[in-house]
């Protein structure tokens, strides 16, 4: 059984460029969870989606930043016209939906803006 | 709001030593606490779980127990191993809310 997949792994963006980060959760997993991690911090809780809905968005940043998780293929977290402060590794995680604290990670992008 | 509070590190350990990391939370409502793993280069692997008071969770060796009287859920192993340096993560949620993870404590042990 697959993990959780992310790609890229690693990706560059200059300053004002997009940034798209794709998931694809575990099979049987219906929640998806996007999460940010800065240097020598913890994760920080971004948005959290399930197929065709986001459901909550608390932590996503009010401008720029937008997910989605359509009903064919991955979750992807767009990142528009970016800045250095948005250099981080960003996690995905997912879900089964009988037991939602129960969240597996994918292994991160890693987002470098220049 | 909810919140989780662990020792900083760097802690740094001989091999077979004796591991402690502390794990404090603060949480309105009653929380499932969670420690993850972060190996270098790759993402969190959940490493055991609790749900209740007095729960112990344990896994390669590992354990931790829900002391809902201290608020607290440290992690304990007797006898670390190269293998075991990492990045260590306690967590909380509480029903349905996001996973609140604290800042990370970085194990290192040596040989």
């Amino acid at each position: 059984n697959a993990g959780v997949m992310q790609n890229p792994r690693h990706l560059v963006r200059r300053r004002g460029q997009e940034a798209r980060l794709r998931c694809s959760p575990m099979k049987g997993h219906s929640h998806v969870y996007w999460y940010r991690q800065l240097p020598e911090e913890g994760l920080k809780f971004m948005v959290y989606l399930q197929k065709e809905n986001i459901i909550d968005e608390s932590g996503m940043p009010k401008e720029r930043f937008s997910a989605e998780f359509p009903k064919e293929g991955p979750s992807i977290l767009r990142i528009q016209q970016v800045v250095r402060g948005d250099s981080a590794a960003y996690f995905c995680a997912s879900s089964p939906p009988d037991d939602r604290r129960e969240q597996y990670f994918g292994p991160g992008t890693r987002l470098t803006v220049t | 709001g909810n919140s989780v509070t662990q020792m900083e590190g760097p802690v740094t350990l001989s091999e077979e030593a004796f591991l402690t990391i502390n794990c404090t939370y603060t949480a309105t409502g009653y929380p499932s606490l969670f420690w993850y793993v972060q190996y270098p280069g790759e993402g969190l692997q959940l490493l055991l779980k609790a749900t209740k008071a007095d729960d112990k969770g344990s896994n390669k060796g590992f354990e931790a127990t829900y002391r809902k009287e201290t608020t607290s859920f440290h992690l304990e192993k007797g006898s670390v191993q190269v293998s075991d340096s990492a990045v260590y993560f306690c967590a909380l949620s509480v029903g349905n809310t996001p996973l609140v993870f604290g800042k990370g404590t970085r194990l290192s042990v040596i040989a």
